[in-house]
């Protein structure tokens, strides 16, 4: 019931773009994403509501396609501040909450 | 505003010892969690309250045990523990569990890195 996250890892240039995406294998009724940096808390991003909305966090984006049960988070024009593993959290039905593996993006110079 | 605090920040135990994580929120949160985060395991669900007085097992919840001591307070308790425990723990609080959507995003707390030698 773990949504499945991917990539696991990218490495990315400072001004470059990445995107990662979440897959579930149960009907959804939102997605969160959050951001953990090295030795931190995770910290929340946004909420991507039922219904196809597409937020933004600064130049952090992200959409979810209820239909086939996943999300993809932007991240367009990197900064090193980016760095850090990105999860995804998912609500299905029953109240249930899960948090994806996990995808490392580490931003260099 | 502290968020939700977490105690302490790091612990060595020996195999067989116990020992009580403390979790505390201020935002008046029903419901509490417990997670525990190991490499390229992303975080896994040990024990949830959805409201005080109410406590439900996630996903690993063997070898814990957990105490809702208020709205506030929520412990997650090692009775014998063991080198699998080797984990960093985290908390964290909604507002409302089961509500959905905005009341359902997650608050953590700074985490609790436990290594059980």
């Amino acid at each position: 019931q773990q949504p499945v996250q991917s990539p696991q890892a990218v490495i990315l240039r400072e001004g470059e773009d990445a995107v990662i995406n979440c897959s579930s294998s149960k009907a959804l009724y939102s997605v969160h994403w959050y951001r953990q940096k090295h030795g931190e808390a995770p910290v929340f991003l946004m909420i991507l509501l039922k219904g196809g909305e597409q937020k933004g966090h600064e130049k952090i984006s992200a959409s979810f396609n209820e239909k086939k049960q996943q999300s993809s988070l932007y991240l367009t024009a990197s900064q090193l501040s980016y760095s850090g593993t990105y999860f995804c959290g998912t609500e299905v039905r029953g109240n249930q909450f899960y948090f994806g593996t996990g995808t490392s993006l580490t931003v260099i110079p | 505003n502290a968020g939700v605090t977490q105690t302490p920040k790091f612990q060595v135990l020996k195999t067989g010892q116990s020992m009580t994580l403390q979790c505390a929120q201020d935002m008046n949160h029903n419901s509490m969690y417990w997670y525990r985060q190991d490499p390229g395991m992303g975080l896994r669900l040990i024990y949830y309250s959805a409201s005080e007085g109410t406590t439900d097992k996630g996903e690993v919840p063997n070898g814990y045990n957990v105490s809702r001591l208020n709205k506030r307070e929520f412990s997650l308790r090692l009775e014998s523990a063991a080198p699998s425990q080797t984990s960093v723990y985290f908390c964290a609080s909604t507002a409302l569990a089961g509500a959905m959507g905005t009341k359902n995003i997650q608050y953590f707390g700074a985490g609790t890195r436990l290594s059980v030698l």
